[in-house]
């Protein structure tokens, strides 16, 4: 099946540092890239939509100047938070899509900003 | 915006008992989707819907989709403690959209056995 890597799985970062998290399809080309985040227990929320040489679609809500998505290849999406602060702890997981609609998911990145 | 109602939120069985999951859009859906996460893990997919009425199974569980395209369930018969782990409905609006899913709050499902 279609696999997805995300590295770093886990990261601890000062307040105010910035941290990159990778999200690569490893044997497919991914048309779009989806980046979530996701809270203890609670449901994955959407933040940011990206397609492979174009600006990334952001949702309502989301700063894009603070989360910072590059979509450099059909296989590669990258996704930093900038100045990061306590409360941008959580889970960022990514997805890729290929075909019409299946989005297959990264393992997770947690990110603890202390 | 789109928004999907899951219930319920949590869910405790006995191993061998049935299991149900609602899901509830408040907008017509072009597809729906159905997602576990294990303890631990990341979402994995397990089927899409797209039809009205559309009814598909898989070995023990059962997705349903509404005639209406609104609403969708999933339908776990006999479960067994592999079954354990949270189970997301996710909603695509189709045109524009496509692609974009909009995840429901997921149900916990707890099996004892």
């Amino acid at each position: 099946g279609a696999v997805v890597s995300q590295h770093p799985s886990r990261v601890i970062c000062k307040s105010g540092t910035s941290v990159k998290i990778e999200c690569r399809s490893l044997d497919f080309q991914a048309t779009t890239m989806f980046w979530y985040r996701q809270f203890p227990k609670q449901s994955l929320m959407l933040m940011a939509t990206s397609n492979e040489g174009s600006k990334a679609t952001y949702e309502q809500g989301v700063e894009k100047d603070k989360f910072l998505i590059n979509h450099a290849s059909l296989t590669l999406s990258t996704l930093t938070v900038t100045s990061a602060h306590p409360e941008d702890s959580s889970f960022y997981i990514c997805s890729a899509s290929f075909v019409a609609y299946e989005q297959y998911f990264g393992p997770g990145t947690r990110l603890t900003v202390t | 915006g789109q928004q999907v109602m899951q219930i319920p939120q949590y869910q405790h069985v006995q191993e061998g008992e049935d299991f149900t999951t609602y899901c509830n859009s408040s907008t017509t859906l072009s597809n729906i989707q159905w997602y576990k996460q294990r303890p631990g893990g990341h979402p994995v997919f397990l089927i899409q819907l797209v039809k009205s009425g559309e009814v598909k199974k898989q070995k023990r569980l059962t997705f349903q989709f509404g005639e209406a395209k609104k609403n969708s369930s999933l339908h776990i018969t006999a479960t067994q403690t592999t079954d354990v782990g949270t189970y997301f409905c996710a909603g695509s609006a189709g045109g524009t959209s496509y692609g974009k899913l909009t995840f429901g709050q997921g149900t916990i499902l707890t099996v004892h056995p």
